[in-house]
């Protein structure tokens, strides 16, 4: 299993923009066109807010964006608001369907 | 909109077995072509893949948990299991059950607190 890998914390005002990175191996990452990231509050199950790399279902705001470049995918959360506190995981698909999360990255709104 | 809800014991004693069913909702497990999955996070840890089956048997785990873990379907009950054996307190952790499809189909429970402990 491939292992993904996110910086434990991040932080930001509100209004400013915060990028989280996740970096795994080369068929963890950066040939896989299954990448995800989660939104997780404490006491709630994990929210899908991006898939496929950088699509975002229906009804979460624009203001989460996503890419990758090479072996690192990328989630922007541009115009921090109060409710963005969370932590965010990434996750990849791993073959024989199985996945493969990010160790989760805390983010703090100053 | 299919949902997910996990049920069992909350606590658990050492050296024994982890059960946990999921019931479905809004969907039907053997009309669907969903793998249905468990996720732990143990108490200030991050997401851990468990593993996921098909409805006809089809199932894969993560390595690392290999040969202590089953998951199995009952398509009469539209429910699926985890059972994890000779737990430690390694395994105390919040279990979702889960449909992960890397596209925008993905399920969650709101998860169970299970603890290992005598």
């Amino acid at each position: 299993q491939s292992a993904l890998t996110q910086p434990p914390s991040a932080s930001g005002s509100p209004g400013q923009s915060v990028t989280i990175s996740c970096t795994g191996t080369s068929g963890g990452v950066g040939d896989n066109k299954y990448i995800s990231w989660y939104q997780h509050h404490p006491g709630q199950a994990p929210k899908l807010i991006i898939h496929e790399v950088s699509k975002r279902p229906s009804g979460v705001p624009d203001r989460f964006s996503a890419s990758k470049s090479g072996n690192t995918a990328s989630l922007t959360v541009s115009g921090l608001q109060p409710e963005d506190e969370a932590d965010y995981y990434c996750s990849s698909y791993a073959g024989g369907n199985n996945w493969v999360f990010g160790g989760g990255t805390k983010v703090t709104v100053l | 909109q299919m949902q997910l809800q996990e049920s069992g014991p909350g606590v658990v004693m050492p050296s024994e077995t982890l059960s946990l069913t999921c019931t479905v909702s809004g969907g039907s497990i053997s009309k669907s072509s969903f793998y249905w999955g468990w996720i732990r996070q143990p108490p200030g840890k991050g997401l851990e893949w468990i593993g996921s089956t098909y409805y006809s048997g089809n199932a894969y785990y993560d390595p690392s948990l290999k040969g202590r873990v089953t998951i199995s379907v009952d398509t009469s009950k539209n429910q699926f299991s985890l059972n994890v054996t000779s737990v430690t307190a390694a395994d105390t952790a919040i279990y979702y059950c889960v449909v992960l499809t890397g596209y925008v189909d993905d399920y969650w429970g709101r998860g169970t607190l299970v603890t290992v402990s005598s």
